[in-house]
């Protein structure tokens, strides 16, 4: 069974770049009907989708968020990898990964990381 | 961008009850549209896919309907555990999503 889990630092400082690696297990990440994506929830607030990656390295990206956002992928690892630069106390939430299925919906989520940025 | 808009924001409802939530798109989406359910401190859960195809799992009393830019998730019959946030969620424009603002549903 495809399960996914986040990882990485829960306190970050301001100005500083958060880093969040996901791990996937139970599937391969170079499946040809999936994409693998960011979404996060800041604390008592709605989803807010970050960006999308492929296998190939393909990549989507909020425009809100666009110009400090990065997102990666290592099929040797079957990881992928989230970089936000220049945060602040707004990017505090929990980051969420999940993929995107062939019928175009987020179908598994890992189970969320909490991220606070604080100095 | 297209932008997903959900009412009510909250519900009050009993157990029992049949419940109706709301997912208007600011363009037409045809189908691409998606459910899901998050109770308190976990992940999401997909509920529904393309507007009505019920996903492995989920309970027969949910139900979704609508295309273009109108969309319903139903559910018949309320039970305990169907207290929770519920999102819709375009994929119109995939792998570019956009999710709705979510809708509580909480005890009368």
């Amino acid at each position: 069974q495809l399960q996914l889990q986040e990882s990485g630092p829960g306190l970050v400082k301001p100005s500083e770049t958060l880093s969040l690696t996901c791990t996937v297990s139970g599937g391969s990440i170079s499946s040809s009907s999936s994409y693998w994506g960011w979404i996060r929830q800041p604390p008592g607030k709605g989803l807010e989708w970050i960006g999308s990656v492929y296998y190939s390295g393909s990549t989507y990206y909020n425009p809100s968020l666009k110009s400090r956002v990065t997102i990666s992928v290592d099929t040797s690892k079957n990881q992928f990898s989230l970089k936000l630069n220049s945060v602040t106390a707004a990017d505090t939430a929990v980051y969420y990964c999940a993929r995107r299925n062939a019928y175009y919906a987020m179908d598994v989520w890992g189970q969320g990381t909490t991220v606070t940025v604080s100095s | 961008d297209i932008q997903m808009t959900q009412s009510p924001s909250s519900l009050s409802a009993s157990v029992g009850d049949r419940v109706t939530i709301t997912c208007r798109a600011s363009q037409s989406i045809s189908n691409s549209l998606n459910w899901y359910q998050q109770k308190p401190g976990k992940a999401p859960q997909l509920l529904i896919y393309v507007a009505s195809s019920l996903q492995s799992g989920v309970p027969s009393r949910f139900s979704g309907s609508g295309s273009g830019t109108d969309f319903t998730l139903t559910i018949t019959s309320l039970q305990p555990e169907d207290f929770a946030t519920y999102y819709c969620q375009q994929s119109f424009n995939t792998p570019r999503l956009t999710f709705g603002g979510g809708t509580r549903v909480d005890v009368k």
